[in-house]
């Protein structure tokens, strides 16, 4: 299994385009995760989803946006980028059947954007 | 609102003592503590994950406590080796959340050689 996927690696942005990151595991996960993470912070949870056609927002999703049409993949877009979306982008995912399992949540190796 | 606060947020020691990491959490109403590592420039990996539960979790020379009432979690990492360098990371799963992980800020371990 190669777990979970991101790409690209790397990206520079210039102030009002956009972009797509993606995520796809081979797990056959149904919760899947975007997180962001700044310079000596912990993660911030952006959006969440628990099966195909089902998201939420989490803690910062203002500026980005996602769709979950497969268990697999969990794409999200960034429509106009700003300089304070310069961060590290997590995709993770989880097999979560909450009281039977535990919830641990594999993390993918992430995405480095800056935005100028 | 969950708040996860980890001390101290870098720790250098020799190669070979042990030492402990420590969480806090502001909501003790959780589903599970969870504990990462994270290699500089890479993702998370999972180290242990406690149950609300359970009180402590083991695998290899890694030890995680949980005290739900405190409002704290602590990693104890024995015989510290170079290759335990690396930033941990603490994340809180509330109870009423779906999976919606909390983390703390981190500790960026050092250890010696």
């Amino acid at each position: 299994n190669a777990g979970v996927t991101q790409t690209p690696k790397f990206r520079i942005l210039k102030i009002g385009q956009s972009m797509t990151l993606q995520c796809t595991q081979d797990m056959n996960h149904n919760y899947m995760y975007w997180y962001r993470q700044d310079p000596g912070m912990g993660l911030k949870l952006i959006y969440y989803s628990v099966g195909a056609g089902i998201t939420d927002k989490g803690e910062v999703p203002n500026g980005y946006n996602v769709s979950r049409s497969t268990t697999e993949d969990f794409p999200l877009r960034l429509e106009l980028a700003a300089p304070s979306q310069t961060s590290v982008y997590f995709c993770a995912s989880s097999y979560s059947s909450r009281g039977f399992v535990a919830d641990t949540q594999y993390f993918g190796p992430g995405t480095r954007l800056t935005v100028l | 609102k969950q708040e996860v606060t980890q001390i101290p947020a870098a720790l250098s020691v020799p190669e070979g003592e042990n030492l402990v990491l420590n969480c806090s959490f502001t909501d003790s109403a959780i589903y599970n503590l969870q504990w990462f590592r994270q290699d500089p420039g890479k993702g998370l990996t999972s180290l242990l994950l406690i149950q609300s539960s359970q009180r402590e979790q083991t695998s290899g020379r890694l030890n995680a406590s949980l005290d739900k009432s405190s409002g704290r979690s602590t990693l104890y990492i024995a015989a510290s080796q170079p290759g335990d360098s690396a930033t941990y990371l603490c994340a809180a799963e509330g109870s009423g959340a779906t999976n919606k992980l909390i983390f703390g800020t981190g500790t960026l371990l050092a250890v010696q050689p």
